[in-house]
């Protein structure tokens, strides 16, 4: 089956720290894959994406590789700012469906 | 662009009465989704529709009934509410295959 895990919070970081959440997938045939970023009192807002393997997808500073070798999405970024505080999801979509990991919320600290 | 849309932002309801989310995009989606949102849980998908007149469940669809006359809404129906429901929705379309969801900022409910 189709299925997203990613690592576990809360994650605290200090302001310019640098960023690694993991995401890890398991899917039939070729995902496309996503990271999904809420803020308090939102909706989820599309952060980047990658439609295959190898592709990189980057916004905001935000970076993460599709790495079909390892099944692997992991999102990344050099320098947190306070204003990345968030819950992040990690997602994949196959034919009609989308599958999100249970989020990892950030918290940066001046 | 206003893109998805929901209505209302909260609402309380008592155990067994009914109401109804609205959900409304414009952006000429194809495919709308509704989801419940629980801590510790992630995104549950409850129920989907692929076009006008189209409709199927996701993984929790008990309690809930949904409707898709128009391309444009999506209504999610609470046929009697319980403490259960007690969650944060969120109502998502997106274009074709593969193309990311677009979601809406979400009804915050409460059944007591």
């Amino acid at each position: 089956g189709n299925s997203v895990t990613q690592m576990e919070g809360p994650v605290t970081l200090s302001e310019e720290a640098f960023l690694t959440i993991n995401c890890t997938y398991t899917a039939t045939g070729y995902p496309s894959l996503f990271w999904y970023v809420q803020y308090p009192g939102e909706g989820l807002q599309l952060l980047l994406k990658a439609t295959k393997a190898d592709d990189k997808g980057s916004n905001k500073g935000f970076e993460a590789t599709y790495r079909k070798e390892t099944t692997s999405f992991h999102l990344e970024k050099g320098s947190v700012q306070v204003s990345d505080s968030a819950v992040y999801f990690c997602a994949l979509s196959r034919l009609d469906q989308f599958y999100f990991g249970t989020g990892t919320s950030l918290t940066v600290i001046p | 662009n206003a893109g998805v849309t929901q209505t209302p932002k909260f609402q309380v309801l008592k155990t067994g009465q009914s109401m109804t989310l609205q959900c409304a995009q414009d952006m000429n989606h194809e495919y709308m989704s509704w989801y419940r949102q629980d801590p510790g849980m992630g995104l549950r998908l409850i129920h989907y529709s692929v076009g006008a007149g189209i409709t199927d469940q996701g993984e929790v669809p008990n309690g809930y009934n949904v409707s898709r006359s128009t391309t444009e809404d999506f209504p999610l129906r609470l046929l009697s509410a319980a403490p259960s429901q007690t969650s944060v929705y969120f109502c998502a379309s997106r274009s074709g295959l593969g193309s990311p969801l677009h979601f809406g900022n979400g009804t915050r409910l409460t059944v007591t």
